[in-house]
């Protein structure tokens, strides 16, 4: 079925650094890829989307590139920020039911920023 | 902006008690979805609803049920609370439900004592 998978928990960088959280997914259909991110007690943002292959989408410094090839739409950042230290969940647009599509999650990557 | 409003943002309720959490959009949306937050588990799905008095099941559904009165309010609803029911609900609203954005609630903090 269709499925999406973050393999790092918890990442921890210190500030100024290179980041990049995984996102695959596996699923049948045109692939639509999203990520949020949580910052602490606040509600999930949507921080960039893309359906579009081999196309960087970029959003606040984010940027991704969906990769159809290898089931990929990693997150990357050049220079983290103490600001950026947050939740970041990757999600997969799927068809569900008889009503459409619904978002499905991966667990999240929990990125940690060091002065 | 898009606004979604929950209600309660924190509760503590009983084991066998009966729980409703509220939620309000004022964004004209189409989309009402009720997800719940765990740790190691992510965002998923409860119930949803694409049209006032019309609820659909989600993929964890047991032991929740929820009411859709009109395009503005998404309430769920716990009759038998459960320890296991402790966790973050998030409600969330969209236009339509094919790659557009969910637009979230702050959240409501449940905990089943």
């Amino acid at each position: 079925g269709d499925s999406v998978t973050q393999t790092e928990g918890l990442v921890t960088l210190t500030k100024g650094l290179p980041v990049m959280l995984n996102c695959t997914y596996q699923t049948t259909y045109s692939p639509f890829l999203f990520w949020y991110v949580q910052h602490l007690n606040e509600a999930p943002k949507l921080l960039l989307k893309s359906s579009t292959d081999n196309k960087r989408t970029e959003h606040q410094g984010f940027y991704a590139t969906l990769h159809k090839s290898s089931s990929s739409f990693h997150l990357q950042k050049s220079s983290v920020q103490l600001s950026d230290s947050a939740l970041y969940f990757c999600a997969l647009s799927a068809p569900y039911g008889s009503s459409g599509n619904k978002l499905i999650f991966g667990i999240g990557t929990l990125l940690s920023v060091k002065p | 902006e898009a606004a979604v409003t929950q209600s309660p943002r924190s509760k503590v309720a009983v084991t066998g008690g009966k729980v409703t959490l509220s939620c309000h959009q004022t964004n004209n949306h189409d989309y009402m979805y009720w997800y719940r937050q765990d740790t190691g588990h992510g965002l998923r799905l409860i119930h949803y609803s694409y049209v006032a008095d019309s609820t659909e099941k989600g993929d964890i559904p047991d032991g929740y049920k929820a009411s859709r009165p009109s395009q503005e309010n998404f309430s769920l609803i716990l009759e038998l609370a459960s320890l296991s029911q402790t966790a973050v609900y998030f409600c969330a609203s969209s236009p339509t439900n094919s790659g557009n954005t969910l637009y979230f609630g702050e959240g409501s903090r449940l905990i089943v004592v």
